[in-house]
């Protein structure tokens, strides 16, 4: 059956362009989060979504980030204005709702120059 | 703040033998605890849950402890085998969800 997807697989950008990243999830996975993974560490929680509207948009580090999902599936994690340090590998998950197990995508690695 | 530790020196153990990987947290109550397996160059695979009031969970070679005095998760592997080689992440999330909060995570290596 279809996992998470997530496109691109990688993204190569120059410093102070903008990139969109998306996100599908399971169909019927009402839950979705954003994290961001550097090497060596664990995935960093960003925003996380219940249905179409952001529950929890605690880990966003600035509002360079910005994040959408709406109808309730899809989502697109954009970010304006990149800088080098945003560079990291950004993985989508999805449960059927918080508390579950979540059900992550292969990841997007965006590298920034 | 909240935090999660989890040993960050490489565990190497020998196939057959059973892996122990600890996960201890600081200032948080979580009401979940999960373990993941991830692989380099992809994304945690779910591998246990464990809710604030189970003491223990077990799946195939797989076992969880959750001790909420201690703030601590023990994650056991028995009979490991090569395969089982890659990084286990602990995650906590809080009451009504949301945000889950991983730590670092733990490479394991099983020699043949």
């Amino acid at each position: 059956g279809a996992g998470v997807s997530q496109t691109p697989s990688n993204k190569v950008t120059e410093k102070g362009k903008y990139v969109e990243l998306r996100c599908d999830p399971i169909s019927g996975h009402t839950a979705l989060y954003w994290y961001r993974q550097s090497l060596g560490q664990g995935p960093e929680f960003l925003i996380y979504f219940q249905g179409t509207g952001a529950a929890d948009d605690s880990g966003l580090p600035n509002d360079r980030f910005f994040a959408v999902r709406p109808e309730g599936s899809v989502s697109t994690l954009k970010i304006q204005r990149t800088e080098r340090g945003d560079s990291a590998v950004y993985l989508c998950a999805s449960s059927l709702k918080d508390g579950n197990e979540q059900f992550f995508g292969p990841g997007t690695r965006l590298t920034v120059l | 703040s909240q935090k999660i530790e989890q040993n960050s020196e490489a565990l190497n153990i020998q196939e057959g033998k059973t892996a122990t990987l600890t996960c201890n947290y600081t200032n948080y109550s979580p009401a979940y605890l999960q373990w993941y397996r991830q692989d380099p160059g992809r994304g945690p695979v779910f591998l246990l849950l464990i809710r604030e009031n189970e003491k223990e969970k077990r799946k195939e070679r797989l076992k969880v402890t959750f001790d909420t005095t201690l703030k601590q998760s023990l994650f056991h592997i028995t009979a490991s085998q090569p395969a089982d080689s890659a990084t286990y992440l602990c995650a906590l999330e809080g009451t009504g969800g949301f945000k889950t909060i991983f730590g670092a995570g733990t490479r394991l290596f099983v020699k043949a």
